[in-house]
């Protein structure tokens, strides 16, 4: 199994729609975690951070981390065309990882008009 | 500020050709990290730094030397170039806390041929 997985892809949603973005893991350990996205060509920027189970709220997006069912997701509302990048989920260990991230493979989302 | 620079943008080698990739920051982060990109494969770590005089292997560093020069600055090294290592390459700082998100920087893009 790999450390973190994300669904696959690729994601195809409509212009306003809400898009679902979700990723599991298998170290328990993992204390932090973080959606990156990537436009083609681009390096990888943060859009969110969670580190508490539960919903965290920020513009259009939500992320939401289930420690227990080990699983973090991205919702993003009102999608638009803009929000057409690779989205990469990310998580760290904590302790002595000395800020090491693991991440998935990334999922594709393109948002059509 | 120019946060996260790397040189090259490009490079093209022959097999058996050594390089160096140059990282900087002027973030005063602590942490420093190389990640290579492959299609399909997220980012996977082959060397960090988590302070200025200490280096660590990653998930992926065979083939790979690193040096941590100073607190800025942070080179990746091929000494024998191999089609296996052509790749988008980022380096990312991080500042110290395990909460703490890191950037990267724009990448650069290797073909070995």
């Amino acid at each position: 199994q790999k450390e973190v997985e994300q669904n696959s892809g690729p994601l195809s949603v409509p212009e306003g729609a809400i898009a679902s973005l979700n990723c599991t893991y298998s170290d328990r350990g993992s204390q932090s975690f973080f959606w990156y996205r990537q436009y083609s060509g681009k390096s990888p920027e943060l859009i969110m951070s969670i580190y508490s189970n539960g919903d965290k709220e920020d513009g259009r997006f939500t992320a939401q981390l289930n420690k227990a069912s080990q699983y973090v997701s991205l919702l993003i509302r009102d999608s638009q065309p803009s929000d057409s990048a690779t989205y990469l989920c990310a998580l760290n260990a904590g302790g002595t990882s000395y800020g090491k991230l693991t991440f998935g493979q990334g999922t594709i989302l393109t948002v059509h008009p | 500020n120019a946060g996260v620079t790397q040189t090259p943008k490009f490079q093209v080698l022959k097999t058996g050709q050594s390089m160096t990739l140059q990282c900087a920051q002027d973030m005063n982060h602590n942490s420093m990290y190389w990640y290579r990109q492959d299609p399909g494969m997220g980012l996977r770590l082959i060397y960090y730094s988590a302070s200025e005089g200490t280096t660590d292997k990653g998930e992926v560093p065979n083939g790979y030397n690193v040096s941590r020069l100073n607190k800025r600055e942070f080179s990746l090294r091929l000494e024998s170039a191999a089609p296996s290592q052509t790749s988008v390459y980022f380096c990312a700082t991080k500042p110290t806390g395990s909460y703490n998100e890191q950037f990267f920087g724009p990448g650069t893009r290797l073909t070995v041929l």
